[in-house]
């Protein structure tokens, strides 16, 4: 299972742009890259999956590069209720199932 | 996006006693199932992934006489603590997934267990 590094806090205000990077230069070929946001006492919660490029929902969007041993999330003008711990993870897809190494995850504090 | 709901959401019991915690994929039939256990400001730590209908496997460290896991149906799974102690006192979190969902678990909202 790759490795990957975050950094352990960001902090930003409301209405900017957020990016967190993620590192994980061991990334195995079939390996999918995933992000959780989680509250506190709150399960973690999907945000959004990519294997390279560039991948967007209503929520985020997610930037490879061609080597993929790096990715950014990108959450545009965060609000408040976006202060919360953000794991980038990667894994194997369409193996029955892929266990999740949890990181430190990155702190994000949004103040107004 | 596929729902997970555990219950109860907070238990706190005596130090001897055993709980049980419920997990249950509410819209999908879950495969797999997976516990994490969180300490405070702390990340979340596999401790053992189930497939319906088969024995877990515990990761290292993770005593399964202490730490029984049944996934009995394609909905349900059932962590419990036997013979509790304070320093089991942790949240407790289950994810699932099921076919047709890739590598992507969804996770319960959480139980926090206080062992007095």
């Amino acid at each position: 299972l790759a490795k990957t590094t975050q950094p352990i806090s960001m902090d930003s205000y409301e209405g900017q742009e957020v990016n967190i990077t993620c590192s994980h230069n061991n990334i195995a070929t079939n390996d999918y890259i995933t992000w959780y946001q989680q509250f506190p006492s709150q399960g973690p919660r999907f945000i959004i999956q990519g294997y390279k490029t560039k991948v967007t929902n209503e929520v985020a969007s997610l930037f490879i590069p061609a080597d993929r041993k790096s990715s950014t999330l990108s959450l545009p003008r965060v609000s408040l209720s976006d202060t919360a711990v953000y794991y980038c993870l990667v894994g194997v897809m369409n193996t029955g199932f892929q266990k999740l190494v949890f990181g430190t995850g990155t702190r994000l504090l949004v103040s107004p | 996006g596929a729902v997970v709901s555990q219950h109860p959401s907070r238990v706190i019991c005596k130090s001897g006693t055993s709980v049980k915690i419920e997990c249950r994929s509410l819209d999908f039939q879950a495969t797999t199932m997976f516990w994490y256990r969180q300490f405070p400001k702390k990340s979340l730590m596999l401790m053992a992934t189930s497939n319906e209908g088969s024995k877990a496997t515990y990761e290292q460290g993770v005593e399964k006489d202490k730490f029984l896991i049944n996934h009995a149906s394609l909905t349900l799974s059932t962590l419990t603590v036997t013979s509790a102690h304070p320093e089991d006192s942790s949240f407790y979190i289950c994810s699932a997934t099921g076919q047709g969902f890739g590598e992507t678990q969804y996770f319960g909202p959480g139980t926090r267990l206080l062992v007095l």
